[in-house]
């Protein structure tokens, strides 16, 4: 009964390091995304995906790239990291085929990033 | 653009106690309204959902009526548990928009 699984769960990094942040479902879902969350704005958009092999950006894309692996995994990667993207990471999938649809969002428990 | 406009926290309630949290919108088009809670250390949970005007979102004792001539959404309930302590999120979706649009959120504390 996992659901939507990320890893990690903390990191911090130095500014200019890279690193990829992990997710994968279960739930044979077709959209997924990854979210910020920042203190007092709410979530944020960084990408989404609405099938295996398609990404789109969100509202909030500069920084970040993402990879759909395939129908379960979808990652998140910071090239040169930088301090405005300490925040926390959520990723989150739904069953709908295409993401103009989305309505129920099932998340993961979230990456906490920081960048020093 | 769309926006959601939730009552700033954090909120501090004795058990038993009602709850009102207040969400507003603007959007394009006509929305699907949301409200989303977060238990600590974990992901957001879809809580409730109203779709059209007038409907009534409720789950777990929670509800939420979607009033359009006042563009509000606001979570209620009439006696809260400790358990209930978490952040809730509203939020809204619009095809125009193409993605969920999450308000701040709002930290409910309930003490007992």
């Amino acid at each position: 009964n996992a659901g939507v699984t990320q890893t990690p769960k903390f990191q911090v990094l130095k500014t200019g390091q890279s690193m990829t942040l992990q997710c994968a479902q279960d739930m044979n879902h077709n959209s997924m995304y990854w979210y910020r969350q920042d203190p007092g704005m709410g979530l944020r958009l960084i990408y989404y995906s609405a099938s295996e092999g398609t990404t789109d950006k969100g509202e909030v894309p500069n920084g970040y790239n993402v990879s759909r692996l395939n129908k379960r995994e979808f990652s998140l990667r910071l090239e040169s990291a930088a301090p405005s993207q300490t925040s926390v990471y959520f990723c989150a999938s739904s069953e709908s085929a295409s993401a103009r649809a989305t309505e129920k969002l099932f998340f993961g428990s979230g990456t906490q990033l920081s960048v020093l | 653009g769309d926006s959601v406009t939730q009552m700033e926290g954090p909120v501090t309630l004795s058990e038993e106690a009602f709850l009102t949290i207040n969400c507003t919108y603007t959007a394009t088009g006509y929305p699907s309204l949301f409200w989303y809670v977060q238990y600590p250390g974990e992901g957001l949970q879809l809580l409730l959902k109203a779709t059209k005007a007038d409907d009534k979102g409720s789950n777990k004792g929670f509800e939420a009526t979607y009033r359009k001539e006042t563009t509000s959404f606001h979570l209620e309930k009439g006696s809260v548990q400790v358990s209930d302590s978490a952040v809730y999120f509203c939020a809204l979706f619009t095809g125009s928009a193409r993605q969920l649009t999450f308000g701040s959120g709002t930290q409910l504390t309930v003490l007992p």
